[in-house]
């Protein structure tokens, strides 16, 4: 079964610094990688994804993955964090092409003035 | 413009009630989802269904149940058997075969809470 582990539960950091938050995954094959982002009492809108091909992908403001195949990670990184980015990021895969994407529990980033 | 509509945004409920949260998509996808979200938890599957009169059960579908009768539709029932149905619940499509490029698209949730 495919599982999805995000280590950090909170993360804060200051505006303006680099930000990674860690995503690992467990599945037997290379699966379909996802970073999703939340607002409070809001839906979830897709930053970035990964099928195949180039391991770095870019997604939406700003934001970037690179998927690292032998240590079964999808971190998400942005150089430079905007008070607007203070929100709950999810890992997710989808290992069955197409029918359930598993999530991991969710990073809440808080960004400090 | 296109997109999920999910409907009451709070609904509250006593204990021993049937409640049913409402989920309408004009993106015309095939694939509909319901996820249920706690702190601390992600989101877990509830049901999900590729195709109208057809639905399957997720990782937590006990104590909920479903409908598809209409592609845009795709009601969720929370019933009384439903032990600690307190939570943020969140609809979300999906498009099927080929122009499938795995991004689940999602409603703004509904928040029901027990008394």
């Amino acid at each position: 079964a495919q599982s999805v582990t995000q280590p950090d539960i909170h993360i804060t950091v200051s505006e303006g610094a680099s930000l990674e938050l860690r995503c690992n995954y467990s599945y037997g094959a290379t699966p379909y990688l996802f970073w999703y982002v939340q607002s409070p009492g809001q839906g979830l809108q897709l930053l970035l994804k990964y099928f195949s091909g180039d391991t770095l992908v870019q997604g939406i403001k700003g934001f970037e993955a690179e998927f690292k195949r032998s240590q079964s990670s999808f971190n998400l990184r942005k150089p430079s964090v905007h008070w607007s980015d203070a929100a709950e990021y999810f890992c997710a895969v989808d290992g069955n092409a197409g029918n359930m994407l598993t999530f991991g529990g969710g990073t809440r980033l808080m960004v400090k003035p | 413009d296109g997109g999920i509509t999910q409907s009451p945004k709070y609904l509250f409920r006593k204990e021993g009630q049937n409640v049913t949260l409402s989920c309408e998509q004009n993106l015309n996808h095939d694939a509909m989802y319901w996820y249920r979200q706690d702190p601390g938890q992600g989101l877990r599957l509830i049901y999900y269904s590729q195709i109208v009169n057809d639905f399957q059960k997720g990782d937590i579908a006990e104590g909920y149940s479903v409908s598809r009768e209409k592609k845009e539709s795709f009601p969720l029932t929370v019933t009384s058997a439903q032990k600690n149905p307190t939570a943020f619940y969140l609809c979300a499509s999906r498009r099927s075969g080929l122009a499938d490029t795995g991004e689940l698209f999602f409603g703004e949730g509904s928040r029901l809470t027990v008394l």
